[in-house]
């Protein structure tokens, strides 16, 4: 079946404990992000990766970091975890524009 | 630069009456547009999408959407209303400029359907 996986679907840490959330696509998709969204403000994009060892910012990338090692896995990484990024994280990935995303379950992260 | 307005923040309907959802959008390049659906505490998932090709774009579970350039519109309908089309709708658009691929998303509409 094709998906994206996240994992751990529920997570809570406490300020300043390094924490990864994984995420891997079974589709061989080239194009993979990371939103959060909180309420009322949508779903803003974090990071992004257009192919293997190419990524880029999106719109709330701070606090963040990623890495694009292989095709399939973009994991997502707190280095020192505040309670301001407690929300709810999406990976999703993409053919491209026209395609629309595959998104993951998400990862409902609480710092405390 | 591209933006989307989803124009109502909840949308309450009956059972079985018709659902109009609003998005207008803004591009400087000819855009592709989406319609995802979220259920509580589940992922998003495509409903539909417009690709240039025709504009009256149907989708899953019953919905449809029809694109107008002239107005930037992409409203989203459904004839009949169930129970389970209560969700949040988001409305989104992308471009590809320069390799890069940003899409934007709209803030959301709830859907509530009464029985």
């Amino acid at each position: 079946e094709a998906q994206v996986t996240q994992n751990p679907r529920y997570l809570i840490t406490v300020t300043g404990k390094k924490l990864t959330v994984t995420c891997s696509q079974n589709m061989n998709h080239e194009y993979m992000s990371w939103y959060r969204q909180d309420p009322g403000l949508g779903l803003r994009q974090i990071y992004y990766s257009m192919n293997v060892e190419v990524t880029d910012k999106g719109d709330v990338p701070e606090g963040y970091k990623v890495s694009r090692k292989e095709k399939r896995n973009f994991p997502l990484i707190l280095e020192s975890p505040s309670p301001n990024q407690t929300s709810l994280y999406f990976c999703a990935s993409s053919e491209g524009v026209s395609y629309g995303y595959t998104f993951g379950s998400g990862t409902r992260l609480t710092v405390v | 630069a591209q933006s989307v307005t989803q124009l109502d923040s909840h949308v309450s309907v009956s059972e079985g009456t018709p659902v109009l959802l609003r998005c207008n959008y803004s591009s400087s390049y000819s855009p592709s547009l989406f319609w995802y659906v979220q259920h509580p505490n589940k992922g998003l998932q495509l409903l539909l999408k417009y690709t240039s090709a025709a504009t009256l774009v149907k989708g899953i579970n019953g919905f449809e959407a029809e694109f107008k350039k002239s107005e930037t519109s992409f409203h989203l309908t459904k004839p009949s209303a169930h129970m389970s089309d209560a969700a949040e709708y988001f409305c989104v658009v992308s471009v590809s400029t320069q390799g890069s691929y940003i899409p934007t998303f709209g803030r959301g509409t709830s859907l509530i359907v009464h029985p």
